[in-house]
């Protein structure tokens, strides 16, 4: 189906493993974006991307590493998963900038549990 | 920064009540607004937006008004139906491009009771 999936949609690890979730859109749009979602904090921005090898951090980059050779793909890494890492990842696309397609579209999360 | 502050909850209605959930946020010159619903398991769904001042978004008989003088985007919905209970998210983005991510509030969990 088209549209934006993610996977693992569940995953259990432990401290110090690495760890990458992945992301993959159909609709070839340009900007990616990978938000963790925790109770008490609504949804923060980790990465995000403009375009194939353009990646920039967002407000809560640290513990994550991100790359985009592709413009469908958005993986995201954990280099050493930590507990406080333990959440629910969602990436999210849209097609453009200005405010007619600014509209971002979210997969269906992954929910990362880190022992 | 830019911020957007929204009621938690859990909010508990009845079905068929009028349901109205208030967003208010901070930003610096005219973001889009957003309105997004999360049910369980299951990720964010766009429920609506508005682009500028005075605009209305609609969708599934929810709608929000770009309110600039107040710096609000309250939502409302005038009989709720149990298939409404879900978590809902107000957001906003800054005007700058489309690399900017969302800034969301901390969402509102809404319970409809038959």
């Amino acid at each position: 189906d088209a549209g934006i999936t993610q996977s693992p949609r569940y995953k259990i690890t432990e401290t110090g493993r690495q760890v990458t979730l992945m992301c993959h859109q159909t609709w070839s749009h340009s900007y990616m974006f990978w938000y963790r979602q925790d109770l008490g904090h609504g949804l923060r921005l980790i990465y995000y991307s403009a375009a194939a090898d353009i990646t920039d951090k967002g407000e809560v980059p640290d513990g994550y590493v991100v790359s985009r050779s592709k413009t469908e793909n958005f993986p995201l890494t954990l280099e050493s998963a930590t507990r406080s890492q333990t959440s629910v990842y969602f990436c999210a696309s849209s097609d453009g900038g200005d405010r007619s397609s600014d509209t971002q579209y979210f997969g269906p999360g992954t929910r990362l549990t880190v022992l | 920064g830019n911020s957007v502050t929204q009621m938690e909850g859990p909010v508990t209605l009845s079905e068929e009540a009028f349901l109205t959930i208030n967003c208010t946020y901070t930003a610096t010159g005219y973001p889009s607004l957003f309105w997004y619903v999360q049910y369980p398991g299951e990720g964010l769904q766009l429920l609506l937006k508005a682009t500028k001042a005075d605009d209305k978004g609609s969708n599934k008989g929810f709608e929000a008004t770009y309110r600039k003088e107040t710096t609000s985007f309250h939502l409302e919905k005038g009989s709720v139906q149990v298939s409404d209970s879900a978590v809902y998210f107000c957001a906003l983005k800054s005007p700058g491009g489309g690399a900017d991510g969302l800034t969301f509030g901390k969402g509102t969990h809404l319970i409809i009771q038959p």
